[in-house]
């Protein structure tokens, strides 16, 4: 079965450094894709980062980058130079076939930044 | 705005008492999904729609619960006899197949949501 485990409830980052969020996952699918999300306190949920099972690179956008170890199964986020506006849950999550309509979410990390 | 809108966005409600939250996709999509998430945690799938038919239901959806989509077009999720476990934010999220964004293949768009608390 298909499972997204976030190990850091809640992180502390000092503005400007950079801080990397811990996200590990399990499937038999060899066909998945793994996201990142930022929820702030409004709720919504912000998309950030999409990873491919299949790509070869891993991705970036903008100050965020995910580090992608299949291997390991690894899927950790990498925020550069953080800002007081990163604060916020962030969510890693997975869907099962490249076209898969079922996201399955972590249980979150908590991200404070402190001035 | 052409991002997915629900409403309401807060909703308090006495134990028993039925609500109806609504959910409006991005045109084009045809692909609409409800999820909930409860106080420190991560949303959880409750059902998904293509067009029209509910193609896929979670346990965790129980018969209290029915979600509707008419016309394939908006969608509606109605809690009946509501308990106080049902307090969350449900989440309404849509896409449109074989769409290849930033966010994949399929990639979903969330709506705001809408916070239920149940007295």
């Amino acid at each position: 079965a298909q499972k997204i485990t976030q190990t850091q409830p809640g992180m502390f980052v000092q503005e400007k450094e950079a801080v990397t969020l811990d996200c590990t996952y399990d499937t038999s699918d060899p066909s998945y894709g793994l996201f990142w999300y930022k929820q702030p306190s409004s709720g919504e949920m912000i998309f950030l980062i999409y990873q491919g099972s299949y790509d070869q690179q891993n991705a970036t956008e903008g100050r965020y980058s995910l580090n992608f170890q299949k291997a390991r199964k690894s899927a950790n986020l990498v925020i550069s130079a953080s800002q007081l506006g990163d604060s916020a849950m962030y969510f890693c999550a997975m869907r099962e076939g490249l076209g898969g309509f079922k996201t399955i979410f972590g249980a979150g990390t908590r991200l404070f930044v402190k001035a | 705005d052409t991002g997915v809108s629900q409403d309401p966005r807060h909703k308090i409600t006495k134990r028993g008492q039925n609500v109806t939250f609504r959910c409006d996709p991005i045109s084009e999509h045809n692909r609409l999904y409800w999820y909930r998430q409860t106080l420190g945690q991560g949303p959880e799938f409750l059902t998904y729609f293509q067009n029209e038919a509910q193609l896929e239901k979670s346990r965790l959806l129980s018969d209290r619960f029915s979600a509707e989509r008419p016309k394939g077009s908006f969608s509606t999720l109605e809690i009946q006899r509501t308990e106080q476990g049902d307090s969350a934010m449900y989440l309404c999220a849509s896409s449109s197949p074989g769409t290849s964004g930033k966010g994949g293949l399929n990639e979903q768009f969330f709506g705001p949501g809408t916070r239920l608390t149940v007295l």
